[in-house]
């Protein structure tokens, strides 16, 4: 049973565009999320996240949203640049649970010159 | 700052041999440890997780252990390895005024 899900496995945008990847959850007692960046070979890099108890989290060019009623949440990155170009993946944990993260299985971004 | 360090970064192993990884973070204490593998195509798996010495959770029946001989030290082992135990594998230590999770570089495991 997958709890977290990304639809997309890739994603192609062109510089300066917006990125917009997503993201959604199925477990209702999930109450923190975080995206991660990743290149191959590397550790994944923390990114953004936010709390349930809000539905939006900014943070220079990458802004989180979050629809607790959708069970849905999206990472905008605006203006894209080349070096965007990477995995990213959606991550997932409840209170109460030791912090353990469910993670998404992630989307390549290609941002193109 | 707080990091954390991985060994080896490769490692190519016959099946059947054993296995030890290590994970160590500084600049930090009693930090709450997980490990992570990332299988070919596949997002990342949560394998064990420790909240203090000797205390260890483990997530999915496989053919892994994990130990926490120290505050800052988590190990993975295996007693004998099989071709599914190929990935990557992570450690990750939680920040402790948030429940976010920062990951070291990885170990790159390949099973022949």
């Amino acid at each position: 049973d997958q709890q977290v899900k990304q639809n997309s496995p890739s994603l192609s945008v062109q510089e300066g565009r917006i990125s917009i990847l997503n993201c959604d959850y199925t477990n209702s007692m999930f109450d923190y999320f975080l995206w991660y960046k990743k290149y191959p070979a590397e550790g994944p890099t923390f990114l953004i996240s936010i709390s349930s108890i809000k539905d939006k989290n900014e943070d220079g060019r990458f802004t989180v949203f979050l629809n607790k009623s959708a069970k849905h949440l999206s990472l905008h990155i605006v203006p894209s640049q080349p070096g965007d170009s990477a995995v990213y993946f959606c991550a997932a944990s409840a209170r109460g649970s030791n912090y353990k993260l469910t993670f998404g299985k992630g989307t390549l971004l290609t941002v193109n010159p | 700052s707080q990091t954390i360090h991985q060994w080896p970064a490769t490692l190519v192993q016959p099946v059947g041999s054993p296995l030890s990884l290590e994970c160590t973070v500084e600049g930090t204490s009693n930090p709450n440890l997980y490990w992570y593998r990332q299988a070919a195509g596949r997002g990342l798996q949560l394998l064990f997780y420790s909240v203090g010495i000797g205390q260890i959770s483990s997530e999915v029946p496989q053919n892994l252990s994990a130990s926490r001989p120290q505050d800052r030290q988590f190990i993975l082992s295996s007693k004998k390895l099989l071709l599914s135990d190929s990935g990557f594998y992570l450690c990750a230590r939680r920040e402790a005024s948030t429940d976010t999770q920062y990951f070291g570089p990885g170990t790159r495991l390949t099973v022949l």
